[in-house]
């Protein structure tokens, strides 16, 4: 199975702060690689997929790299509303596929 | 407007069996892949199982295999996760998701809002 190590599994950080999130693939995966963000309570939400593309209305202040094994999320500038736990997910093998552990962004 | 719905969550026993169905609207189940994901309290995301927009395979995560079964009622709508000889490990919150593109694709963007299985005696 192909497994997803995210880090840091936390961080804290102040509206209008630039954070980077990284996701390592246990194998290549090309570029299927999925970001989901999760608040407290709520269904996961698809953020980026194929590593870099946007869903949806998803702001542009997120952004998605990595291809291969090494991955990022970032965003610039971020907003009250961006509190949350992120996660990775590998969609390059047979379903189901796996997650990361999740990354909680929480303020400073 | 795509919605997905949950039920049949509670607390059952260990070793006894749930249904969890999972209502859609706003699409037609059967043109889509969809999943069943969970998630255990404080804990992380697992993707339990899914099955091909034409009902042509199912995939299950090796804790679950052989115990649970994902199924779909094209006429209903409905889309079904049966869960046997259920354990302690299995209580989580148990979400359904739909595949992004009709077809089948390489992510769920679409999700319910969960139902609790609580497995204890």
């Amino acid at each position: 199975d192909i497994q997803m190590t995210q880090s840091p599994s936390s961080l804290s950080a102040s509206v209008g702060d630039t954070v980077t999130i990284t996701c390592r693939a246990s194998q290549r995966i090309r570029n299927y690689l999925n970001w989901f963000q999760q608040k407290p309570g709520g269904a996961p939400n698809l953020l980026i997929y194929f590593a870099s593309t946007l869903q949806g209305e998803v702001p542009s202040r997120f952004i998605g790299s990595g291809s291969g094994t090494d991955f990022t999320l970032t965003i610039n500038g971020l907003q009250p509303e961006d509190f949350a736990t992120y996660y990775c997910q590998q969609s390059y093998s047979s379903p189901p596929w796996t997650f990361g552990q999740g990354t909680k962004v929480e303020v400073k | 407007q795509v919605q997905l719905v949950e039920s049949g969550g509670g607390v059952i026993q260990p070793g006894r069996s749930l249904t969890l169905s999972c209502t859609a609207s706003g699409f037609t189940l059967n043109h889509y892949g969809m999943h069943w994901v969970r998630q255990a309290p404080g804990k992380g995301l697992e993707s339990v199982a899914h099955i091909y927009y034409d009902g042509s395979n199912e995939f299950y995560t090796n804790s679950v295999r052989g115990r649970f079964n994902i199924s779909r009622d094209n006429d209903k709508n409905t889309l079904y996760l049966h869960m046997s000889s259920l354990r302690v490990e299995d209580t989580a919150v148990y979400y359904c998701a739909r595949d992004r593109i009709p077809g089948g694709s390489y992510q769920a963007a679409f999700w319910g809002q969960g139902t609790l299985v609580t497995v204890s005696s």
